[in-house]
C-alpha cells in the first residue's frame, strides 16, 4: 500500500459507546495531523505529531484522545461523543511538519453520532 | 501567523468555461502556497505548489495558479472547465519559518454544469 490509509471509512457510533478511529501512514513521513471536517465550517485542526511527540493541540474537548504510537500510525480515540461531533474525520502526514512541507491527506472516516 | 482567505463560497461554472478561483494570504513574507482539491467524500489531493521562482505554476488536472506579490493572492485557473473538476478546493499558506503546519481557506465549491 502507498500513501495514508483511514479506517474505517465510515463509523456510526451510539453516544455512550468507545471507538477510534486508525491512520496508517506508508511515506516515511515524520509529522502526522488530525483534522475534522463539518458540513458548514472550514477545515479544523486538531492534532499535531511530529516524531510521535504531540505539538499542537487546537483546544480539543478531552472526548478526543489522540495516540501516536510510531511514525507510521496515528489513532483518535472517541469518547461519549456528541451529535455535533458528527464530521469527515481527516487524517493527514508531512515530511517535517514545516511550513513548505507538503500534506498527503487519507480518505477519511465519516462519523455519524447518534 | 498566516491566514488565507477563499472570497467565494460557491462557484458554477459551464463546461467548458474558463475558471478562476480566489486565494489570498496574509503573511509576512512570501510563503509557501497550494492549492488542494477534494471530491464527495475523499480525502485533500494536491494539484499544485509554489515555493520560489517563477509565479506562474503548472499542476495537475490542467490547472495553473498565479502567484502576485503585490495583491498577495494565488488564484486558480483552469482555461476550459470539465464536468469531473466539480469538487472542492482548498487554498493552503504555509510559513517559511518555524514548525507551524499548513493553514487551509474556507474552501470555495465548483459546479459545473451542462
Amino acid at each position: 500500500e502507498t500513501g495514508v490509509t483511514q479506517t474505517p471509512r465510515h463509523l456510526v457510533m451510539g453516544m455512550t459507546n468507545k471507538k477510534s478511529l486508525k491512520c496508517e501512514q506508508h511515506l516515511g513521513h515524520n509529522a502526522m495531523y488530525w483534522y475534522k471536517q463539518s458540513a458548514k465550517k472550514p477545515l479544523e485542526l486538531m492534532f499535531v505529531y511530529s516524531l510521535e511527540e504531540r505539538v499542537e493541540n487546537n483546544s480539543v474537548p478531552s472526548r478526543f484522545s489522540p495516540e501516536c504510537p510510531n511514525s507510521s500510525h496515528l489513532f483518535l480515540h472517541l469518547h461519549t461523543l456528541q451529535p455535533e461531533d458528527s464530521a469527515l474525520y481527516l487524517c493527514a502526514s508531512s515530511q517535517d511538519g514545516r511550513g513548505w512541507d507538503e500534506a498527503f491527506f487519507g480518505q477519511g472516516t465519516r462519523l455519524t453520532v447518534v | 501567523a498566516q491566514s488565507v482567505t477563499q472570497p467565494d463560497i460557491h462557484i458554477t461554472v459551464s463546461e467548458g468555461a474558463s475558471l478562476e478561483l480566489r486565494c489570498n494570504y496574509s503573511y509576512g513574507a512570501t510563503p509557501y502556497l497550494f492549492w488542494y482539491v477534494q471530491s464527495p467524500g475523499q480525502g485533500l489531493q494536491l494539484l499544485l505548489k509554489y515555493f520560489s521562482g517563477d509565479t506562474l505554476v503548472q499542476g495537475i488536472k490542467g490547472f495553473e495558479a498565479e502567484f502576485k506579490r503585490s495583491q498577495s493572492s494565488f488564484n486558480l485557473r483552469k482555461p476550459s472547465v470539465h464536468w469531473s473538476d466539480a469538487a472542492e478546493y482548498f487554498c493552503a499558506v504555509g510559513a517559511r519559518s518555524g514548525n507551524t503546519p499548513l493553514v487551509f481557506g474556507k474552501g470555495t465549491r465548483l459546479s459545473v454544469i451542462a
